[in-house]
């Protein structure tokens, strides 16, 4: 099946910085992704929806100028967290449908995720 | 997007065929159902997708009564390896990518 990457995997910073998060599909073209947070032992929790060439989509609650995202190519979504604070340490997962249409209904590849952890 | 509802966890021994039911009375015309399993700090990863009656793959198997109000995750012979939280979801748009909302998921516990 299809790969979607994240790097990186594990990042410590100090609060009050910024971390950016990349999110990659390896072996297709993925104009829309998706980014999820899930903390521990909890589900996962949708942010926002990446559109490549336009504006992400927020998920109501969710800061649009804290959790910066750019899809600025058909393979590539970030996730920049903007002034991080220790509440903002998670498990951040992106996620990228493939196919649709009227073969089949698309599947969603995720990637391995990404243990934030703010300082 | 269609609400689903499962068991919060569940036990069962090696070697055991375990059932999982998820819920979801208000499943559209055009939703399938997908179940994901993941691993802890792990994404999840797809297990199995169905529209109706019955969908088997090389490891699970997905059985959707008529209504399809309801479907159920069946894993032969769980091994300590298939420890692991299963989420069922339901939707879709041919031709069109509709975000997906996970829900509590099923926390599956294999006991040697």
């Amino acid at each position: 099946g299809a790969v979607v990457s994240q790097h990186p995997s594990r990042v410590i910073c100090k609060s009050g910085t910024s971390v950016k998060i990349e999110c990659r599909s390896l072996d297709f073209q993925a104009t829309t992704m998706f980014w999820y947070r899930q903390f521990p032992k909890q589900s996962l929790m949708l942010m926002a929806t990446s559109n490549e060439g336009s504006k992400a989509t927020y998920e109501q609650g969710v800061e649009k100028d804290k959790f910066l995202i750019n899809h600025a190519s058909l393979t590539l979504s970030t996730l920049t967290v903007t002034s991080a604070h220790p509440e903002d340490s998670s498990f951040y997962i992106c996620s990228a449908p493939e196919g649709g249409g009227v073969r089949a209904p698309y599947e969603q590849y995720f990637g391995p995720g990404t243990r934030l952890t703010v300082t | 997007l269609a609400k689903t509802t499962q068991p919060i966890s569940m036990d069962s021994y090696e070697g055991q065929e375990v059932n999982i039911t998820c819920s979801h009375n208000n499943i559209a015309t055009n939703d399938y159902i997908t179940w994901y399993q993941q691993f802890p700090s792990q994404g999840p990863r797809f297990i199995i997708q169905g529209y109706k009656t019955k969908v088997t793959n090389e490891v699970a198997s997905l059985f959707i009564p008529a209504d399809r109000k309801s479907s159920t995750l069946s894993l032969p012979r769980v091994s300590l390896s298939d420890t692991a939280v299963y989420y069922c979801l339901v939707g879709d748009i041919p031709g069109g990518y509709q975000k997906v909302t996970f829900g509590t998921g099923t926390k599956l516990q294999v006991i040697p």
